[in-house]
Order: C-alpha cells, then structure tokens, then sequence
C-alpha cells in the first residue's frame, strides 16, 4: 500500500521566519508526490508536485519541497512565511497513475 | 475562468433518507475524481471517471453510494438511507486528462451532516 504520513497536525511560526511542513511516504516504486493547500470553506488548491526530475520542487506562492529518497521524505518548505499562509496543508501520494492519497493535515499558523 | 462548482454546499438530511450532490467540472476536463473528507482527516478517493466512464469505484464505502456521469460532464454522488457515519465533506475534483501530470482541480465541497 502507498501511503503518506504528516508526523505534525500543527505548526506555529512567526511571519518572516522559515516555515516547514513535514511529509514522509511509503510506496513501493516511483513516488509520485503533491503538496496541497486547504483554505476555509474553499477547495483544495494545488501547491506542487514531484514525478521525476530535480529534487527540489518549487511550486505557487513561493512554496518548494524537497524529495528525498534516502529518508522517504517530501517536506514543504517557505523561506518567509506570511500570516495569509496559515491554512490547512496536505500531503499526496499516487497510488496509482490518477487518485490521490492524502497525509491527514497539518494545520499551519503564521503569527504577526 | 470557472473553477469546479457543487451543489448544494451544505445538506443537512435525517437518516435514512436519499441525498445527490453535484459536481460541474472544468469544461473540458475528462477525468472527475469524488473525494470523502471526514472531520479532522485528509481526503479519501471515492470514485474516478474518464468521460462518462467510471473507471474505479474501489472507494465507495458501500452500496448505498453511486455516482453517475452521463455525458461525461456533469456529475452527481448519490447517497441512498443515508447513516450518520456518512456526514462529512464530499469533495470533487476535475482534470484535463488522467494521469499523475495532469493537476486536480477541487471543488468547496458539500458538507453534508446526519441527524
């Protein structure tokens, strides 16, 4: 089975400090991974993604990630956060070639 | 321009009774996913077409749950005697073809709740 576990539910961080958001999967061959963002009532939004390629991904709202395959990990990462980046973040995996498997949620607070 | 849209966006429903959801993708997206979003968790795939063909089901919780696409755009999640254990958000995406490349596009959701 190919899965994805958020070890955190919550992350504070004051604006302008670094913020990261972790992810570790387990999947048996290629990992296809996402990192997407859940703002209230509103859907999810589409942050990034890592088929294959570089191993730093960057993605919208200055966001990147980091794969690595040593330690199974695909942590989201933001030099300087910003108040209006507390949300609710997950992390996917694709089990196969369409549906997503998510991460339960990690919900982020940016203080001012 | 417009993004995935679902009806209604809250339901409320005693149990036992029959509820349908609605899901107006992308125009021109092919694939539509239904997702189940419990409180407190991560979405859960549901159910996944490419046109009007349901390609997997393998997430439908039970019988109780059928989902339709006729002509291949419109969509609609049907829940019949709904449980309480149904209440939750029940997420749609939409994207321009199937396969790991192409991005999901979520909808708000219904949040549906069991009394």
């Amino acid at each position: 089975a190919q899965s994805v576990a958020q070890p955190e539910d919550q992350v504070n961080v004051a604006e302008g400090n670094p913020l990261t958001v972790k992810c570790t999967y387990s999947v048996s061959g290629n990992p296809y991974l996402f990192w997407y963002v859940q703002y209230p009532n509103r859907g999810l939004q589409f942050l990034l993604k890592y088929i294959t390629g570089d191993n730093l991904v960057k993605g919208s709202y200055g966001f990147e990630a980091e794969f690595n395959k040593s330690q199974t990990s695909f942590h989201l990462k933001k030099p300087s956060a910003l108040v209006s980046d507390s949300a609710l973040y997950f992390c996917a995996v694709s089990p196969s070639d369409y549906k997503l498997s998510f991460g339960a949620g990690t919900t982020v607070t940016v203080r001012a | 321009g417009a993004g995935v849209s679902q009806s209604p966006r809250y339901k409320v429903a005693k149990r036992g009774q029959d509820v349908a959801l609605r899901c107006d993708p992308i125009s021109g997206h092919v694939s539509l996913f239904w997702y189940q979003q419990a409180l407190g968790q991560g979405p859960e795939f549901l159910t996944y077409f490419q046109n009007e063909a349901q390609l997997d089901k393998s997430g439908l919780p039970s019988d109780r749950f059928f989902a339709e696409r006729p002509e291949g755009s419109v969509s609609t999640l049907k829940i019949q005697r709904t449980q309480q254990e149904d209440s939750a958000v029940y997420l749609c995406a939409s994207s321009l073809a199937g396969g790991v490349t192409y991005e999901q596009y979520f909808g708000p959701g219904t949040r549906l709740t069991v009394t």
